[in-house]
């Protein structure tokens, strides 16, 4: 089974600008997190869809948004881009409903750099 | 919310030598722990995973056992290698509900030398 994809792999932008990632989750699971990962803040939550509908969101300013398709894929967002968002930004997916069930599979992340 | 708290690294090792990585948690009830590991340049790769106190998780050598005594999910290994050289990430569910949020260590970064 193909694991967690995402796209692109590398993105370098300028402040002001904004970027749309892309992750295709692992088939038959509903559940899409994204992570943003840094060396200063490590690993930090930014928002969980679940059957097209965001359940949960981290501490992001609104310049973050995503979204979730009916075929489970999802995208996320960033405008107005600023030179702290550079990143790696991880989606995840699980085959969790609202039972719960917190196994996350990781794709190899989107690196963005900002300048 | 629950939290996690995980050794500083980086710890260094010969090849073959036994590892330990310490991880230890503040939960409401006993939610599922993991180890996660990050090898350069990759994304995160699920590691092992524990569901209920005194499971013992474990995968590719590496165990780690829920005591919630103590409350830890401390890594260990026998006997590790170069290939082991990356970054390990303890979590946990941010709260005990359906929430597919996890909340992560700061990491520990292993090197393992020839």
């Amino acid at each position: 089974k193909a694991g967690v994809t995402q796209t692109p792999r590398y993105l370098i932008k300028t402040r002001g600008q904004q970027v749309t990632l892309s992750c295709s989750p692992i088939s038959g699971h509903r559940s899409v997190s994204w992570y943003q990962q840094t060396p200063g803040q490590g690993l930090q939550f930014l928002f969980e869809y679940f059957s097209e509908t965001q359940r949960n969101k981290g501490n992001f300013p609104g310049r973050f948004s995503g979204r979730q398709f009916s075929n489970s894929r999802s995208e996320m967002n960033v405008s107005t881009l600023e030179l702290g968002d550079s990143a790696l930004y991880l989606c995840a997916s699980s085959l969790a409903g609202l039972a719960g069930g917190y196994s996350l599979y990781f794709g190899p992340g989107t690196r963005l750099l900002v300048l | 919310g629950n939290s996690v708290t995980q050794m500083e690294g980086p710890v260094t090792l010969s090849e073959e030598a036994f590892l330990t990585i310490n991880c230890t948690y503040t939960a409401t009830g006993y939610p599922s722990l993991f180890w996660y590991v990050q090898y350069p340049g990759e994304g995160l790769q699920l590691l092992l995973k524990a569901t209920k106190a005194d499971d013992k998780g474990s995968n590719k050598g590496f165990e780690a056992t829920y005591r919630k005594e103590t409350t830890s999910f401390h890594l260990e290994k026998g006997s590790v290698q170069v290939s082991d050289s990356a970054v390990y990430f303890c979590a946990l569910p941010a709260r005990n509900t359906g929430f597919q949020k996890l909340v992560f260590g700061t990491g520990t970064r292993l090197l393992v030398s020839p």
